[in-house]
């Protein structure tokens, strides 16, 4: 199974970097990823890690150590519309017949942005 | 391209009753999981379905099934409902279950009274 570790509050300033982490154990890895939840909606994807290293997207960055069951979301530049829960989640070696989408989330942190 | 549509999104039951809650894939993705999310646990896997079979399961009670059509539109049901199952029911679709992401619905919230 799977045990995915993050803060549950975060609070911060508009413009500001911030730094969400993430620590996982796991009996079998195939991927790392974050999602954004709004209140009232759907996950969206921000971004995807399976290789050690830093994976950058526009103001989102993502970084994985899987020696260290290690990740970490970095956001810049912060806007207001960032205030989100963010939720890290960790895809399982295999299913019933091997692959697929085997995903255990993390119970989420939310992010304050603040003026 | 339409995104996942799910149906209903709001649902009143109550205990001991059962429910179908129906999810429609992005056009062309065959992989559809099912999440419950609750306030307490998160967000849990339930179940995924890839050309018509169950290819992985969470840790559920049999209470909780699926399954998938040809189109690869899905369907789950909850039988016996307990007020524990009060929860925002998502599911999400991807191409083809691999290292892709996946794209949520909206969310079929289900109240058990």
């Amino acid at each position: 199974g799977q045990n995915i570790d993050q803060p549950t509050e975060m609070t911060a300033t508009e413009g500001a970097i911030v730094q969400i982490n993430c620590t996982y154990q796991t009996s079998g890895f195939n991927g790392l990823f974050w999602y954004q939840q709004h209140a009232g909606e759907a996950p969206t994807f921000l971004s995807y890690n399976v290789l050690d290293g830093l994976e950058e997207k526009g103001r989102f960055s993502s970084f994985l150590s899987r020696s260290k069951g290690y990740s970490y979301l970095l956001l810049k530049e912060l806007q207001m519309k960032d205030s989100a829960s963010y939720l890290c989640a960790v895809r399982d070696q295999g299913g019933l017949t091997g692959g697929g989408n085997k995903l255990t989330f993390g119970t989420g942190t939310q992010l304050k942005v603040e003026l | 391209k339409a995104g996942v549509t799910q149906t209903p999104r709001y649902l009143i039951k109550t205990r001991g009753q059962q429910v179908t809650l129906s999810c429609s894939p992005i056009s062309g993705h065959r992989s559809v999981s099912w999440y419950q999310q609750t306030p307490g646990q998160g967000l849990q896997f339930l179940f995924e379905y890839f050309s018509e079979t169950q290819r992985n399961k969470g840790n559920f009670p049999g209470r909780f099934s699926g399954r998938q059509f040809s189109n690869s539109r899905s369907e789950m049901n909850v039988s016996t409902l307990e007020l524990g199952d009060s929860a925002l029911y998502l599911c999400a679709s991807s191409l083809e279950g691999g290292p892709r992401e996946q794209y949520f619905g909206p969310g079929t919230r289900l109240t058990v009274t």
